[in-house]
């Protein structure tokens, strides 16, 4: 079965409020990404956290690592609509290739 | 500039044909990589590719195939093609090899419509 899996797969909030996006793995890794992709786009890559870290921010982005229960969390601050996207985490770990989620597609809502 | 490209962007065929998707990328990565996207978003991994190595997805059908004229570039070409490969084929780079699991740069996709 699929190493990451996000949850929920869908997500709607007003403007202004926060975000809460789930991921579950099933392996060890050695780091787990968070990407966007807007309608008809390319991913972009949002932050990396690695294995022996548990959380990490970046503007208004916090990601949390839970290597125990193999979860981890995104959390969009402060919600604008132009965070409308998909969010997808990715894993990785040695000699493997990347394993991506089904993604949630996260709308805000003016 | 763009970091990573590709051509085309939209791609419409008949099934049976012989196509191929080109990408370069500008940012000196020496790993390269093709996705798929079906059409519930979901994205699975094709091919990784660098200088040392290729390493397939178990599950691509050997009508794929992954062709690196150089490390900037990692065209695919799809021989016989089928409705089922009807959908958005990324390409992407990264410094590492997968492994090392660093940030991957996308291209912006090629949309493939087989009729």
């Amino acid at each position: 079965s699929q190493q990451g899996e996000e949850d929920p797969q869908a997500l709607s909030i007003q403007e202004g409020e926060n975000a809460t996006m789930n991921c579950s793995y099933k392996t060890s890794i050695n780091n787990l990404q968070w990407y966007r992709q807007n309608s008809g786009r390319g991913l972009v890559h949002l932050i990396l956290i690695r294995s022996n870290e548990r959380e990490k921010h970046s503007g208004r982005l916090r990601v949390t690592l839970d290597t125990s229960k193999k979860s981890s969390s995104l959390l969009i601050t402060a919600s604008r609509a132009a965070d409308t996207a998909s969010y997808f985490c990715a894993t990785a770990n040695y000699g493997q290739n990347f394993v991506f989620g089904p993604g949630t597609r996260l709308s805000v809502l003016p | 500039d763009t970091a990573v490209s590709q051509t085309p962007k939209y791609l419409v065929t008949q099934m049976g044909n012989d196509k191929s998707i080109k990408c370069e990328q500008n940012l000196g990565h020496d790993t390269m990589y093709w996705y798929k996207q079906d059409s519930k978003k979901f994205l699975k991994i094709m091919f990784s590719y660098n200088n040392k190595e290729l390493i397939i997805n178990e599950t691509v059908p050997n009508r794929f195939s992954p062709k690196s004229p150089d490390k900037a570039h990692l065209n695919l070409h799809i021989n016989s093609l089928e409705l089922g490969d009807s959908a958005v084929y990324f390409c992407a780079s990264s410094q590492a090899s997968s492994g090392g699991g660093n940030e991957q740069f996308f291209g912006p996709g090629t949309r493939l419509t087989v009729l």
